[in-house]
């Protein structure tokens, strides 16, 4: 089952503008975390932030999580074409055995040199 | 510190046909996870393991797919027989233990073709 959705499905944008990414999620979590994949790198963790932190920062990476609206926003500051990426919220649910990760299906950032 | 290494990278196969995946981990990660990728969605957990334990393979599709992780370190994720659904890219990922606040780190992933 899909917890997080990622808003929006794509996204354009100049060299050096910022970009944001939303994503919204429908129960209850202890953590999220953030991906970036790209076909150079792969699937690489961003951030990961926990329930009660409200923000978090790393590098040109601001992340936020408002767990009464049940969102996360992930901005990228300064954008650079290796920006260009789908980028990924994960949320943890309990399975079977333990917490696991459920990806949204991304954001697709086009960064425009 | 080498990363997750993962082989075949790309894989053609009819179907009907069988198909064998290859992991190896982080080295000293106990916990490994096999995902599968379809075009335009996010990776979606096909089975966890700690150790050479299985944590969760509740959505493995068992009468089809399959999965080993042998001595607790290399894993093997098979599909007998391949349907044209399962055309996807299978991404291992590896971390040091169970539970959602452990990052993950991912192979570069198996682009498997069924025709």
């Amino acid at each position: 089952s899909q917890q997080g959705e990622e808003d929006p499905q794509a996204l354009s944008i100049q060299e050096g503008e910022n970009a944001t990414m939303n994503c919204s999620y429908k129960t209850s979590i202890n953590n999220l975390q953030w991906y970036r994949q790209n076909s150079g790198r792969g699937l690489v963790h961003l951030i990961l932030i926990r329930s009660n932190e409200r923000e978090k920062h790393s590098g040109r990476l601001r992340v936020t999580l408002d767990t009464s609206k049940k969102s996360s926003s992930l901005l990228i500051t300064a954008s650079r074409a290796a920006d260009t990426a789908s980028y990924f919220c994960a949320t943890d649910n309990l399975g079977a055995g333990s917490y696991q990760l459920t990806f949204g299906k991304g954001t697709k950032l086009s960064v425009i040199p | 510190e080498a990363g997750v290494a993962q082989s075949p990278r790309y894989k053609i196969i009819e179907k009907r046909q069988s198909v064998a995946f290859w992991c190896n981990p982080i080295s000293g990660h106990a916990t490994l996870y096999w995902y599968q990728q379809i075009l335009g969605q996010g990776p979606k957990l096909l089975i966890q393991f700690q150790n050479n334990g299985v944590v969760d393979d509740s959505q493995l599709p068992k009468d089809r797919f399959s999965a080993e992780r042998l001595k607790g370190v290399d894993s093997t994720l098979k599909i007998q027989p391949a349907k044209l659904e399962d055309s996807a890219v299978y991404l291992c990922a590896s971390s040091l233990d169970t539970g959602s606040s452990y990052e993950q780190y991912f192979g570069p992933g198996t682009r498997l073709t069924v025709t």
